[in-house]
């Protein structure tokens, strides 16, 4: 079946650690790849999307992504992480045909450590 | 501000109750989409409409229905409500037919008692 995975669930990182959450996606054909953010209480924020080309996508509030094909995965990044990232992290999907409706992971929350 | 407004903020209702929600989509945005936001089901797409038009339905009920506007503003009505009807209702625009950045608003957060 057509699905996207976000295999954790709760992430703890320190601050100024790195940051690394995952995505897989499992689809016939490359999907429309987004990343989004969700502060407590706050509706979702764009932090980068990918749809071709250069597989390493650069984002807002210094997030970066890369897609591996072999992988099946759209990986998000970041090289030091501060007390505001904590956020919950969705990985999205838009088919490559068909409608253009946006699919979710179920998200993973992340949680900085002083 | 992102530039997708919804109305309201929040909202407290009985259940039986019926509500309508109100989504603005971002200037120049022809799709809107409804999304509900629950602990148990997570993100979970409602519908779609573009330009007018219902372009898509994920796990929509049926006590539970949508329109789009001439002026593109859409609103989703929500009737016969139960308790677990409670949930984020969030709205979505993108400029048109292919992906773009899709636009969140910042949701409605229903509770049905």
């Amino acid at each position: 079946a057509q699905s996207v995975t976000q295999p954790d669930i709760h992430i703890t990182v320190s601050e100024g650690a790195s940051l690394e959450l995952r995505c897989n996606y499992s689809y016939g054909a490359t999907p429309y790849l987004f990343w989004y953010v969700q502060s407590p209480g706050q509706g979702l924020q764009l932090l980068l999307k990918y749809f071709s080309g250069d597989t390493l996508v650069q984002g807002i509030k210094g997030f970066e992504a890369e897609f591996k094909r072999s992988q099946s995965s759209f990986n998000l990044r970041k090289p030091s992480v501060h007390w505001s990232d904590a956020a919950e992290y969705f990985c999205a999907v838009v088919p490559p045909f068909g409608n253009e409706k946006l699919t979710f992971g179920t998200g993973t929350r992340l949680t900085i450590i002083p | 501000d992102s530039g997708v407004t919804q109305t309201p903020k929040h909202l407290i209702t009985a259940t039986g109750q019926r509500v309508t929600l109100r989504c603005s989509p971002r200037s120049g945005d022809l799709s809107v989409y409804w999304y509900q936001q629950s602990l148990d089901q997570g993100l979970q797409f409602l519908i779609q409409y573009y330009n007018g038009e219902e372009r898509a339905k994920g796990n929509i009920l049926e006590r539970f229905s949508a329109q789009q506007f001439p002026d593109l503003h859409s609103e989703l009505n929500l009737s016969s409500l139960e308790l677990g009807d409670s949930a984020l209702y969030f709205c979505a625009s993108s400029a048109g037919r292919l992906p773009d950045g899709y636009t969140f608003g910042s949701g409605t957060r229903l509770t049905v008692v």
